[in-house]
């Protein structure tokens, strides 16, 4: 039973739109992690944060953003959507005080440019 | 910063023999490990992890993990694989609770009946 929920879990849209990809989980993790995954690659680490109202970038440079006005929504807006976007995103939660980052992820949201 | 090496993209195995998914991980004081794996269409679950204490690690399911410092490697290991174990397999690791995890590019995994 999944407790972290992505939305939409497929989308094909055209060059230029913006594009809001969803995020809750219902856990009450502080942590929160946007991963970008493409065929035979390493999953990248675009954007996480580690509480309300703090936000870092990873080590994928991104032309996203990603806010966190609630524990529990972490959503990723990309402004105008290029065929380069075109990839699965996963978004993840840990818990604070574990000792260790061990990550719940979502399905995954595969968006498709034209 | 830390880096993750899976020395193999593509592991195909017939039904009922055993596998080595391989996983190397660049060095560092002190580290925490993990195996997840991706069935199609889904995210990635957890399949187990290696925190400190014993350097054999296992899961629910049959897989067995060993954490080898001096080869800074964690191997993935299960002696009879099912049609069902058919997935992608990513390695993990980070050097701190406060780090995020850092994965390898993936292995699939291939079990032919």
């Amino acid at each position: 039973e999944a407790d972290i929920y992505q939305t939409p879990r497929y989308l094909v849209i055209g060059t230029g739109k913006k594009i809001t990809l969803e995020c809750s989980q219902t856990m009450g993790h502080d942590k929160m992690y946007w991963y970008q995954q493409d065929p035979g690659m390493e999953l990248h680490l675009i954007h996480y944060s580690y509480g309300v109202n703090s936000t870092e970038k990873g080590d994928l440079s991104s032309e996203s953003t990603v806010s966190r006005i609630r524990t529990e929504h972490f959503p990723l807006t990309l402004e105008s959507a290029r065929p380069s976007h075109t990839s699965q995103y996963l978004c993840a939660s840990s818990e604070e005080g574990t000792g260790a980052n061990v990550l719940t992820f979502g399905a995954g949201s595969r968006l498709t440019v034209l | 910063a830390q880096s993750v090496t899976q020395l193999d993209s593509q592991v195909p195995v017939f039904e009922e023999a055993p596998v080595e998914l391989r996983c190397n991980y660049s060095s560092s004081v002190s580290v925490y490990l993990f195996w997840y794996v991706q069935y199609p269409n889904q995210g990635l679950q957890l399949l187990l992890k290696y925190l400190s204490g014993s350097t054999l690690v296992e899961s629910i399911n049959g897989f067995e993990a060993e954490f080898n410092k001096s080869q800074t490697s964690f191997h993935l290991r299960k002696p009879s694989v099912h049609i069902s174990d058919t997935a992608e397999y990513f390695c993990a690791v980070s050097s701190s609770g406060n780090t995020p995890l850092v994965f390898g590019k993936g292995t699939r995994l291939s079990v032919i009946a």
